[in-house]
C-alpha cells in the first residue's frame, strides 16, 4: 500500500536555529499538507499546497514557515528561527482529490531546547 | 464557538459494548467529513469518510446529519484493539481540513 515518508523521525534543535523537515508524499497524489500537534493537544492545520503553490493557510503559518516542493518527489517544511513553542509532531499529509480523505506520515517530533 | 466539537471523554466500555461518538460542525458550507483513529504519538489514519446517507464498514457505523450539523460514529462489538482516540475531520472549504480534539476510547475486557 503506497505511504507518505517523512525525515528525520526526531530533531532536536537549539532556539534559533532553522529546521527543515522532509516528505515524500504519495506519488499520484495532487495536494500536500502540513499539520501539526503540541503534545496532549489536538492536529492543527498548517498548510495546504497544490500545484506548486499554497493554496490554504493557518493563522500559526507565519513569516518563520516556508513550504517547497524541490523537486518531483519532495516536500518540505522549514522554520526559519525555532521557539520553544514549536516543539511539535509535525506530521505531513496528502491527499489525491482536493479536501481529502488526507494519508498521513508518520510524522517528525521536533523539540526545540 | 470552536470549528469542529467532540465530546473528549475518556469512554470507558467493555469488550462487546456498543458505544457511539458525535461530533458537531459550525460551518455549514462543510464539503467532506470523515473519521481518523489516532493511536497515541502515532500519525491519525482515516477510519472511514462519512456521507450524506450514511455509512457502513463492518463493525462502524458512521452518519452525517447535515441540518443539525453533527456527525456521529458507532462502534458495536467493542474490541480492545479499539482502544484509541477517534477524531472527527470536517473539511471547511477548498483544501483546508479542521481535526476536532478527539474522544478517547478504552476498552476493558
Amino acid at each position: 500500500e503506497p505511504e507518505v515518508t517523512q525525515t528525520p523521525s526526531h530533531q532536536v534543535t537549539q532556539m534559533g536555529q532553522e529546521v527543515i523537515l522532509r516528505c515524500v508524499p504519495i506519488s499520484n497524489h495532487l495536494y500536500f499538507y502540513w499539520y501539526r500537534q503540541i503534545l496532549g493537544q489536538k492536529v492543527e492545520f498548517l498548510v495546504s499546497f497544490y500545484n506548486n503553490e499554497i493554496s490554504e493557510k493557518s493563522e500559526i503559518f507565519d513569516d518563520q514557515f516556508s513550504v517547497e516542493r524541490p523537486d518531483g518527489s519532495n516536500f518540505t517544511l522549514k522554520i526559519r528561527s525555532t521557539k520553544l513553542e514549536d516543539s511539535a509532531m509535525y506530521f505531513c499529509a496528502s491527499s489525491e482529490p482536493a479536501g481529502g480523505p488526507l494519508v498521513f506520515g508518520p510524522g517528525t517530533r521536533l523539540t526545540v531546547l | 464557538r470552536k470549528e469542529v466539537e467532540q465530546d473528549p471523554g475518556p469512554f470507558n466500555v467493555p469488550e462487546g459494548a456498543t458505544v457511539a461518538f458525535n461530533c458537531t460542525y459550525s460551518n455549514s458550507a462543510s464539503q467532506s467529513f470523515f473519521w481518523y483513529r489516532q493511536d497515541c504519538r502515532k500519525e491519525p489514519k482515516l477510519l472511514m469518510s462519512v456521507y450524506s446517507s450514511g455509512n457502513e464498514d463492518g463493525r462502524f457505523t458512521a452518519q452525517l446529519n447535515r441540518a443539525s450539523q453533527y456527525i456521529s460514529l458507532l462502534i458495536r462489538d467493542s474490541k480492545l484493539s479499539d482502544s484509541a482516540t477517534y477524531l472527527c475531520v470536517v473539511n471547511e472549504y477548498g483544501n483546508k481540513l479542521v481535526f476536532g480534539a478527539g474522544t478517547i476510547l478504552r476498552v476493558k475486557s
